[in-house]
């Protein structure tokens, strides 16, 4: 079955770099999304990108975040400038032909920021 | 904001009890889905129900909605130790293309 693969599995910055997050996303879907989960606390959603742009996004992604699908697999999450309150699993998702549609997520890469 | 609320947040049955987890919203919903997910890992979609269904199978599970409480349960029969995982309501609202969790649901099913 076709799955959505997140690279790096674990990522450890130091506050203040960059860091770009990963994500294949199933190949004939069309909607992506970013979420996180601080640990022990609940999936908070970041953003949808659709049709190469954000469709929505939550008060957390401010302008520290950006997404790009720079070719046609790939979509990243880049987060400049991180703090430690930055540190916790990002998750990738991505549904097929409505956002009514299941979504289906990666394993998440587990971000620590020092 | 549409975020769910789950209770219990925890629970601990032995195998082959039944678990129930509850879960209630604030706005309208397009449709809720549940969701699991096992410890260090993705989410994994369990069961879709839109705001027009009131219930929904698929194998152990079953999921009732009422719109009119604005809360949502899962039932999994006959649980078994694999079914150990955390368990999540999501909401998608008509008005937007986000999907907003709760808290979830730490299940516990003791062989």
């Amino acid at each position: 079955e076709p799955e959505v693969t997140q690279t790096p599995s674990h990522q450890v910055t130091q506050m203040g770099q960059e860091v770009i997050l990963r994500c294949v996303p199933i190949s004939n879907h069309l909607y992506f999304y970013w979420y996180r989960q601080i640990l022990g606390q609940k999936v908070e959603f970041l953003v949808s990108f659709y049709n190469n742009e954000i469709s929505e996004k939550s008060e957390i992604f401010d302008d520290q975040f950006s997404v790009e699908r720079p070719d046609g697999s790939n979509f990243t999450l880049k987060i400049r400038s991180t703090k430690l309150e930055d540190s916790a699993m990002y998750f990738c998702a991505s549904s097929g032909t409505g956002v009514e549609q299941p979504q289906h997520f990666g394993d998440g890469t587990r971000l620590s920021i020092l | 904001s549409q975020q769910g609320e789950e209770d219990p947040q925890a629970l601990s049955i032995q195998e082959g009890e039944n678990a129930t987890m509850n879960c209630s919203y604030k706005t309208s919903i397009n449709n809720l889905q549940w969701y699991r997910q096992n410890s260090g890992r993705g989410l994994v979609h369990l069961i879709l129900i839109r705001s027009n269904e009131r219930e929904k199978h698929s194998g152990r599970l079953r999921v009732t909605l009422d719109t009119s409480k604005k809360s949502s349960s899962l039932l999994i029969t006959a649980s078994r130790a694999a079914d150990t995982a955390s368990y999540f309501c999501a909401m998608l609202s008509y008005n937007n293309n986000d999907m907003r969790f709760g808290a979830g649901t730490r299940l516990t099913v003791k062989p």
